[in-house]
């Protein structure tokens, strides 16, 4: 079965730093692109990042460029998203899926910015 | 506001057909796929239709997906009470060099 879980969510000051991870498993990770949606409170889906299959290429929406990165490590089938100064408008459910075009999704990790 | 301008809300009763619409502009829906989420409530989203009107392995033939030009529709015939969920649409944008996603949109079963 073919599975993502996030891990790494919490409360967080502004201004502080987090780490997500995202657990990959039923399927050849190495050979996808994979990505970080989010979801604030109450509203739609934003997208935040994606990257390659060997982390060569990475997108960044503008709203978390220079702040946020993505990585991955493909010998344990995981995807990172290190947040940095992080803002209360940052507050959300960060979800990861597969592939550019999104295909699964895991259940997503909740990341709250706040004093 | 989002990229994409979806409805925010859409609703029908049991049996009927109901469209949702996505409109974008050249850079995204115009020259690329759209694809279409669902989500339900306290869920994740799950991929509804891809490359504008194909249907992962699983989803009823109820739901279509079609594009002309700079908009996209989500079609869902023979409404059920289990359709209540919201929608969303999305495409890669060449001038952003990021994927957008419409605002959702609520669907409602009366």
């Amino acid at each position: 079965e073919v599975q993502l879980v996030e891990s790494g969510g919490g409360l967080v000051q502004p201004g502080g730093s987090l780490r997500l991870s995202c657990a990959a498993s039923g399927f050849t990770f190495s050979t996808y692109w994979m990505t970080w949606v989010r979801q604030a409170p109450g509203k739609g889906l934003e997208w935040v990042a994606n990257m390659g299959q060997d982390g060569s290429e990475k997108y960044y929406v503008d709203s978390v460029k220079g702040r946020f990165t993505i990585s991955r490590d493909n010998a344990k089938n995981s995807l990172y998203l290190q947040m940095n100064s992080l803002r209360a408008e940052d507050t959300a459910v960060y979800y990861c899926a597969r592939d550019k075009n999104m295909d699964v999704w895991g259940q997503g990790t909740t990341v709250t910015v706040s004093s | 506001q989002s990229v994409l301008t979806q409805p925010p809300s859409a609703s029908g009763t049991p049996g009927q057909r109901v469209t949702i619409s996505c409109s974008g502009s050249s850079s995204n829906i115009g020259s690329k796929f759209v694809y279409w989420y669902q989500q339900f409530p306290g869920t994740a989203p799950k991929l509804l239709i891809y490359r504008n009107n194909q249907r992962p392995s699983g989803v009823p033939d109820r739901f279509s997906g079609s594009k002309s030009g700079t908009s996209a529709s989500l079609a869902i015939s023979g409404l059920r009470s289990e359709d209540e969920a919201d929608y969303y649409c999305a495409a890669w944008d060449d001038s952003l060099s990021a994927w957008v996603f419409g605002g959702g949109s609520k669907l409602t079963v009366l």
